[in-house]
């Protein structure tokens, strides 16, 4: 496609629950961000690829985070045990180059609601 | 503490109006990007900032980078119902890109 495909689009899970979201970036863009949107506040970083090496992980709230690129393309982040905190919308990114400084290509997101 | 502060929060005006939000910080920073999120989707990054003192214009839109590298601004001249939206300020350090909270502006028709 033409541009950054995230699925699904809204998903509710229960309290517990385990949870898989899914990023298809631009073809051919190397690096690869997941940041998380709370409601009434600017997206945060949670993670960062460059092809299929995982560069940073720092902004990962918790072990009950994990993203993986296994391939250098798709994207999945998954959650463990979600919790009512863990709602927001998950937002993945793309960018051509290796630097991560290039621009960056936002898909619309998935809006996690945990009940 | 945030690392960037964007003023304001929000910001209500009727259609044909002027306005302009901030961006400030107490670092300095080698660039800043301004983006617009519309509701349901993600940011999309309207411009770059460089050189401290810049002013780069986008249509009716104005961006200005303070002389010191530590502020931005957006001025929208005869704001249009279009320009509705979260308008977003981000610096990138290191591949991680910072975000501020925002102004979340709507334009009344």
């Amino acid at each position: 496609g033409a541009g950054v495909s995230q699925s699904p689009r809204y998903k509710v899970a229960k309290r517990g629950q385990d949870v898989a979201l899914r990023c298809d970036p631009i073809s051919g863009h190397v690096s690869l961000f997941w940041y998380q949107q709370a409601l009434g506040q600017g997206p945060e970083f949670l993670t960062y690829f460059q092809n299929e090496a995982q560069l940073d992980k720092s902004g990962l709230p918790s072990d009950r985070f994990f993203a993986e690129r296994p391939e250098g393309s798709v994207s999945t982040l998954k959650i463990q045990r979600t919790q009512q905190e863990d709602s927001a919308v998950y937002l993945c990114a793309s960018s051509l180059g290796l630097t991560g400084s290039e621009k960056l290509f936002f898909g619309s997101g998935t809006q996690l609601s945990v009940l | 503490t945030q690392l960037l502060e964007q003023s304001p929060q929000f910001l209500s005006i009727q259609e044909g109006e002027n306005l302009t939000v901030y961006c400030n910080s107490s670092s300095v920073f080698s660039s800043l990007q301004w983006y617009r999120q519309e509701p349901g989707e993600g940011p999309v990054l309207l411009v770059t900032v460089v050189t401290g003192g810049e002013v780069k214009k986008l249509k009716r839109l104005t961006f200005q980078f303070g002389d010191a590298r530590k502020d931005s601004s957006l001025h929208i001249t005869a704001a249009q119902p279009g320009d509705t939206g979260l308008y977003l300020c981000s610096i990138t350090n290191a591949g991680k890109s910072t975000f501020g909270d925002g102004t979340t502006l709507t334009v009344k028709p």
